[in-house]
Formats: C-alpha cells, structure tokens, sequence
C-alpha cells in the first residue's frame, strides 16, 4: 500500500523557517519524482515544488522561489521542503504528491497524495 | 492565482447528473496538456479522479466522465449520490514563464 506521511507542520513567525518532511513507503521512492501542493483553509490548491527522482530536475512556483528548498534522499526513502522567510500566505495544508509515471509528455499528475501538515505563520 | 477557472459550485437532485467546465487557455489545455481532475472529500486529502483527460483509476466508476475541447476540459457525473459531495480540481500544466503545474479554481457539487 502505497504510503505518504508528512511531519513538520507547525506554528511559525512571520520570517521564520520551518522544514516539512515526508516519508513514504509501499513503492520504489526512487523510481518517482515529488510534489509538494499546498491549500490554504478554506482555498484551492497550489502547486509549490517539484523534484525529480535524481533531484537533477527541480521546479518551484513564482510565489515561493527564492525562499523554499525542496530535497530529497533516496536512501531514506524520504522528501524534504525547506521553508524560509515565511509569510503569513503562507498559511496552508501542505501535501506531499507523488507524480504519476507516464508514457505521455504532455500528461503529467499525481496519483497519490499525502494527508498533509498545516503550517501556520502568525505573529 | 489559478489560471484554469472553474464555476464555484454546482448541485443536483439524487440520481441526476451535473456537469463541472474547467476553462483554460493556449498555454495550458489548448497547448494539447492534458486535464485530470481530484475530488476532495471534506476533511480529506484530494483523491485522483479521472487522468489524461477520460480515463479513471481503477475504484472510480463509470458514471463519472472526463472530457477535452480546445481551451476547455468538463468532468461529467451522472447518476448523483451523497457521496459525490464535494470539491472538484481540474488540474494541467502551463508553458508560459511563472507556469508549471496549474490547478483549477475549484467547484462545490452538493447534492440536495
């Protein structure tokens, strides 16, 4: 069965840091690439980071370039978000995705997703 | 900010059917990308519902349908049950400069 736990969530400072874990078990970690994809309470979703499965190939979205880090380590079977300089917006559940292998280039999603862990930044 | 729109909700009798439109533009679903969409229980994390446009995962049933013209992608459920309430993401990806991979607005389906 295919497993993603996040950990790390909390209440933090504006400008403070946070780092957001998940592990994952039920398949070969390194044969995927990693999402993160956030949701403020009562929002829609948002895509913030992706890392592929050598970490040779990394995206982040305009809103958080710059301030987060994503990672990951293979051995650990394990996907990490670094998050500095928070925002109150950004105040959210943050899911960690598992990008669906395909066949199809222009056919990118993501199969399986994590519960989430609620990061709050407030003063 | 999302740039595939969705209606913020639509509702339907039990047993009758609605549809939910997922607009976009050249740089994501008319750039030939495909749409899939996740429905997301209350309290839940989002599930995948329908990938590449119309095929289901194995678990989702039949009378739940996706759709692609153009621009514009539709998610189809017919034959409306309790527990079909709830949100409903399209989501592609988009070429453009601060694009990657974009989701829907999001759509409320309450069933009366």
């Amino acid at each position: 069965e295919v497993q993603l736990v996040e950990s790390g969530g909390g209440l933090v400072q504006p400008g403070g840091s946070l780092r957001l874990s998940c592990a994952v078990s039920g398949f070969t970690f390194d044969g995927y690439a990693m999402h993160w994809v956030r949701q403020a309470p009562g929002k829609g979703l948002e895509w913030v980071s992706g890392i592929s499965w050598n970490s040779g190939g990394i995206g982040y979205a305009d809103s958080v370039k710059g301030r987060f880090t994503i990672s990951r380590d293979n051995a650990k079977n394990s996907l990490y978000l670094q998050m500095n300089s928070l925002r109150t917006e950004d105040t959210a559940f943050y899911f960690c995705v598992r990008r669906a292998v395909t066949v199809v280039p222009s056919s990118i999603y993501f199969d399986y997703w994590g519960q989430g862990t609620l990061v709050t930044v407030s003063s | 900010q999302s740039v595939l729109t969705q209606p913020p909700s639509v509702s339907g009798a039990p047993g009758q059917g609605v549809t939910i439109s997922c607009t976009g533009s050249s740089s994501n679903i008319g750039a030939g990308y495909d749409v899939h969409w996740y429905q997301q229980l209350p309290g839940t994390a989002p599930k995948l519902l329908i990938y590449g446009n119309n095929n289901r995962p194995s678990g989702v049933p039949d009378r739940i349908s996706g759709s692609k013209s153009g621009t514009s992608a539709s998610l189809a459920i017919t034959g409306l049950q309790a527990e079909d309430e709830a949100d409903y993401y399209c989501q592609s990806f988009d070429n453009s400069l601060s694009g990657f991979h974009v989701f829907g607005t999001g759509t409320k389906v309450t069933v009366l």
